[in-house]
């Protein structure tokens, strides 16, 4: 158990909706990393938000937005959706991420299938 | 544009074997080269990591090698066994302007065989 908790685990929901994916880091982790993960594109990092500011953007779609809130959770909002959004969407956190590496550590991903 | 190659993109090795993943970078700004392992249903796993002025780090049976002039490293597994069978991805990791991002490559699925 890498102490970052993502939900929900699995989520079927039809084209043109809407859904929150939630993440919650390891205590102490003020970092916060979103990756989808695709059978065709691999890992790709979407963004990275650090004690409640955003800090990276990677390959994030203007349909998709993220926050982090004064509790460090976060939440990745993806909306008009499309079939291929269908993908494992992860979610990290480590301690820091101002140019001080520390070890990222992954949920256990939610799957979102798109119909 | 993909900037860590990684291959094979599968591999098939003999229990007690040498298992061997290679990856390239083209982004100099890397400053962090870390190896993840994946299991079904699971989140990657930081498995070793290493920082570009050192050539090799061995923790165990894993060893990563860092050629920076070539700008590849690779993962050499010994004695493979089969619970060592899962998803290995390699990453760049940039810690640049505030922020941490890691570039992973498309990942080698490793079936370990008795």
């Amino acid at each position: 158990d890498s102490g970052v908790t993502q939900t929900p685990k699995h989520l079927i929901t039809a084209t043109g909706q809407r859904v929150t994916l939630r993440c919650s880091p390891r205590s102490g982790d003020l970092s916060v990393y979103w990756y989808q993960q695709s059978l065709d594109q691999g890992l790709q990092f979407l963004i990275q938000y650090y004690n409640g500011e955003e800090r990276a953007k990677g390959n994030i779609l203007e349909r998709f937005s993220a926050q982090q809130f004064p509790d460090l959770h976060s939440e990745l909002n993806l909306s008009s959706l499309e079939l291929g959004d269908s993908a494992l969407y992860f979610c990290a956190s480590s301690v820091s991420g101002q140019g001080v590496f520390s070890e990222a550590f992954f949920g256990q991903g939610t799957r979102l299938t798109v119909v | 544009q993909q900037q860590v190659k990684q291959s094979p993109q599968s591999l098939i090795v003999q229990k007690g074997g040498i298992s061997i993943i290679n990856c390239a970078y083209e982004n100099t700004a890397f400053d962090y080269f870390p190896w993840y392992q994946q299991f079904p249903g699971k989140g990657p796993a930081l498995l070793i990591a290493i920082r570009p002025d050192v050539s090799e780090k061995k923790e165990g049976r894993f060893t990563i090698s860092f050629n920076k002039s070539a700008k590849q490293f690779s993962l050499h597994i010994m004695d493979s066994q089969p619970g060592d069978s899962a998803t290995y991805f390699c990453a760049g990791g940039y810690s640049g302007a505030g922020s941490y991002q890691l570039t992973f490559g498309k990942g080698t699925k490793l079936s370990v065989i008795p």
